[in-house]
């Protein structure tokens, strides 16, 4: 069974610049999670969808949104990139049940110049 | 919004348990305690969770105190595979709520 799939594995911008991150859940799997994780630090929680429907968000300004198809596969995209928004991009995806693990893929790299 | 306290780093020697703590006083009656692990430049990987009770099972064991405000996450062999961050989250258990994962434990097992 294939995991969690994004793309692409690694991206250079500029800043101003727009991008769009892709991520393709586990089959079945209803739930997509986005987390930003920059260099040396913690993973941050950036969005959670579950049925097409953003059900949290977190503290991260507005140029960061995304959405989730019908498929439940989901983008993030982020407007007018800045330099701290250098990091490496990991979607989750999990079932929507109690004491759902989460999966997650390999994640995209995006530097900004 | 910081739920949970962890060492920056730790070491162990191979083949001995690795012992990871983590603190969680404010946690609430209906919060779980999870663990996840980062392998250098993957995605997190799930270990293990629970509530109140200790569980086990084939990668680690959890121990939870019985006022639940901290835990224990046992390697009980560590290999030189197992070096990572290792990250002590606590959640309800519906998914219906932010997870924050802060930045863990760095555990290095050395030969």
């Amino acid at each position: 069974e294939a995991g969690v799939t994004q793309s692409p594995t690694h991206l250079i911008k500029t800043r101003g610049q727009q991008v769009t991150l892709r991520c393709s859940p586990i089959s079945g799997h209803t739930s997509v999670y986005w987390y930003q994780q920059a260099l040396g630090l913690g993973l941050q929680f950036l969005l959670w969808y579950d049925e097409g429907e953003e059900r949290n968000r977190g503290n991260f300004p507005p140029r960061f949104s995304g959405r989730q198809f019908p498929n439940y596969s989901s983008e993030l995209n982020v407007n007018a990139l800045e330099l701290e928004d250098s990091a490496l991009y990991l979607c989750a995806s999990s079932l929507r049940r109690l004491n759902e693990k989460l999966f997650f893929g390999s994640g995209t790299q995006l530097s900004v110049l | 919004d910081a739920k949970t306290t962890q060492p920056p780093s730790m070491d162990c020697a191979e083949g001995r348990a690795a012992n990871l703590p983590c603190n969680h006083s404010t946690i609430s009656g209906n919060e779980y305690v999870y663990w996840y692990r980062q392998i250098h430049s993957q995605g997190p990987q799930y270990i293990i969770h629970g509530l109140k009770n200790n569980e086990t099972n084939e990668m680690a064991s959890l121990i939870i105190t019985e006022d639940r405000k901290s835990s224990t996450l046992i390697l009980p062999h560590a290999t030189l595979r197992d070096t990572a961050v290792y990250y002590c989250i606590v959640r309800t258990g519906t998914g219906a709520n932010n997870l924050f994962f802060g930045t863990g434990t760095r555990l290095t097992v050395i030969p």
